[in-house]
C-alpha cells in the first residue's frame, strides 16, 4: 500500500540536542511538506519542497533544517536553536493540484 | 493578520442537529479550499475540498464557498457523537509555490 511513513512515533530530546524526524513516501509525489502542531492549534508550515534538491522555508522555519536528496525522503532536523520544540510534527506529500496525503505524525518531547 | 481564521470553539450541538463551521482567509488569489477533521493525537483526514463559489454536498457534509467575501463554511447535518473532533479549514495559497495553510481549527462537541 502506498503512503507516508513517519518515524519514530514518539521522540524525546534532551536540551541542546539535535534530532532528526524521518518522512518517507512511496506515492511518487513530487511535493512534500513539514508541519508543526501545538496543543489546541492548527498546523503551521515549517518547510516544503516541490522537487528533489529544492526546498523553501515556511512560516516557522527558524531552528529547523531539511534536505531533499531523494524524491521519497524529506527528513526534518530539529536543531538546538529551536527553543520550544515540543510539538506534534506532521509530514505530508502532494500530487497534482491538491491531492495531499498526511503521515501519522511524530510527537517530540523535550526532557 | 492571520491568513486563515476560524473560531476556536468549542461548538456544542445536540445529536441530530446541524453544525455550522466557518472560516475566512486573506489571500484573494486562493483557488482551493479544504476541510479536514482531526481527532486528538491523530493526523488530519480530508472531509471535502471546494474550488468554485456555491455549495458542494457530500453525504451529510456541505461545503460553501464565497470568494468575494473570502469565506468558506462547512455544514454537518444530522450531527453524531462520532463527529466530535477538531475541524481544520485549509487554503491552498496562490503564488510561485503552492502551500497549504491551515486555520487553528474549531472544536466540535456533539452531545447525545
Amino acid at each position: 500500500d502506498g503512503g507516508i511513513t513517519q518515524s519514530p512515533k514518539y521522540l524525546f530530546r534532551k536540551e541542546g540536542q539535535n534530532v532528526t524526524l524521518s518522512c518517507e513516501q512511496n506515492l511518487n509525489h513530487d511535493a512534500m511538506y513539514w508541519y508543526r502542531q501545538d496543543p489546541g492549534q492548527g498546523l503551521r508550515l515549517i518547510y516544503y519542497s516541490q522537487i528533489v534538491n529544492d526546498f523553501q522555508k515556511g512560516d516557522i522555519a527558524e531552528g529547523y533544517s531539511v534536505s531533499r536528496e531523494k524524491k521519497e525522503s524529506f527528513p526534518l532536523t530539529v536543531t538546538s536553536a529551536q527553543k520550544n520544540p515540543t510539538a506534534f510534527y506532521l509530514c505530508a506529500s502532494k500530487v497534482g493540484r491538491d491531492d495531499y496525503t498526511f503521515g501519522s505524525g511524530t510527537r517530540l518531547t523535550v526532557v | 493578520q492571520k491568513e486563515v481564521e476560524q473560531n476556536s470553539g468549542p461548538l456544542s450541538v445536540p445529536e441530530g442537529a446541524i453544525a455550522s463551521l466557518n472560516c475566512t482567509y486573506s489571500d484573494r488569489g486562493s483557488q482551493s479550499f479544504f476541510w479536514y477533521r482531526q481527532y486528538s493525537g491523530k493526523s488530519p483526514e480530508l472531509i471535502m475540498f471546494i474550488y468554485s463559489n456555491g455549495d458542494k454536498e457530500d453525504g451529510r457534509f456541505t461545503a460553501q464557498l464565497n470568494k468575494a467575501s473570502q469565506y468558506v463554511s462547512l455544514l454537518i447535518r444530522d450531527s453524531q457523537p462520532s463527529d466530535s473532533a477538531t475541524y481544520l479549514c485549509a487554503v491552498n495559497f496562490s503564488g510561485g509555490y503552492n502551500k497549504l495553510i491551515f486555520g487553528a481549527g474549531t472544536r466540535l462537541a456533539v452531545h447525545p
